[in-house]
């Protein structure tokens, strides 16, 4: 079974500064899509960045950028100029063509001014 | 389009009493997923349905939770009798199958706002 793992519970930046959060997954597939998610005290889920398998190149979506090691299973999240409202957790997720989602167990993300 | 729908928002019952949750998945989506997270044991996939069928129930905890899907476009989580344990928010979530190459929008999953249940 798929498995996905997220080793800091909780993690801090300074505002402006870059943070990397990392997730590691386990898994026999080769073809597959990885999510991160952000979910803010409002408590609702946000879809930060999705990276597909078959892609090389690292996803980047304005300030968020992945690096995936497909050999290393492995897809952190790398946060630059962090802003106050980055705070939040995050979470790893995988999803293989036509299955459920995977989801790590979270990344608590404190944005200090 | 509204996204994934969810009511309550909010529900405080007591131990005992029957609770039913309530998710309207965004239109055209073929999957759906219960999800409830809690501090101690996190996000957990009760339950999910492709095509109204019930795919893989094997996260709900307990005989007391129960799922149905009667249609495309509504979903109930029903629990029954409730106890101070189940007390957590519990999440919709919907997307449709997601393929090989094709469009990013076929993969990501909506999360409804969710509905925070408290049993007393």
């Amino acid at each position: 079974a798929q498995t996905v793992t997220q080793s800091q519970p909780e993690m801090s930046v300074q505002e402006a500064e870059t943070v990397t959060l990392s997730c590691t997954y386990d898994t026999s597939e080769s073809d597959y899509y990885l999510f991160w998610y952000k979910q803010p005290p409002s408590r609702q889920m946000i879809l930060v960045i999705r990276q597909e398998a078959y892609k090389q190149q690292n996803a980047t979506e304005n300030r968020f950028s992945v690096n995936f090691q497909k050999a290393a299973k492995s897809f952190s999240l790398k946060i630059s100029d962090s802003q106050l409202g980055d705070a939040a957790m995050y979470f790893c997720a995988y999803r293989r063509y036509g299955q459920n989602f995977v989801f790590g167990p979270g990344t608590r993300l404190s944005v200090l001014p | 389009d509204a996204g994934v729908i969810q009511s309550p928002r909010h529900e405080v019952t007591e131990m005992g009493q029957e609770v039913t949750l309530r998710c309207k998945p965004i239109s055209g989506h073929d999957y759906l997923f219960w999800y409830r997270q809690t501090m101690m044991r996190g996000l957990e996939l009760l339950i999910y349905f492709n095509n109204n069928v019930p795919i893989d129930d094997s996260g709900m905890p307990e005989d007391r939770f129960s799922a149905k899907m009667p249609n495309a476009s509504f979903s109930t989580l029903k629990i029954q009798p409730s106890e101070p344990r189940d007390s957590a928010v519990y999440f919709c979530a919907s997307s449709l199958r997601a393929t090989s190459g094709g469009s990013s929008s076929y993969n990501e999953q909506f999360f409804g706002p969710g509905t925070r249940l408290t049993v007393l």
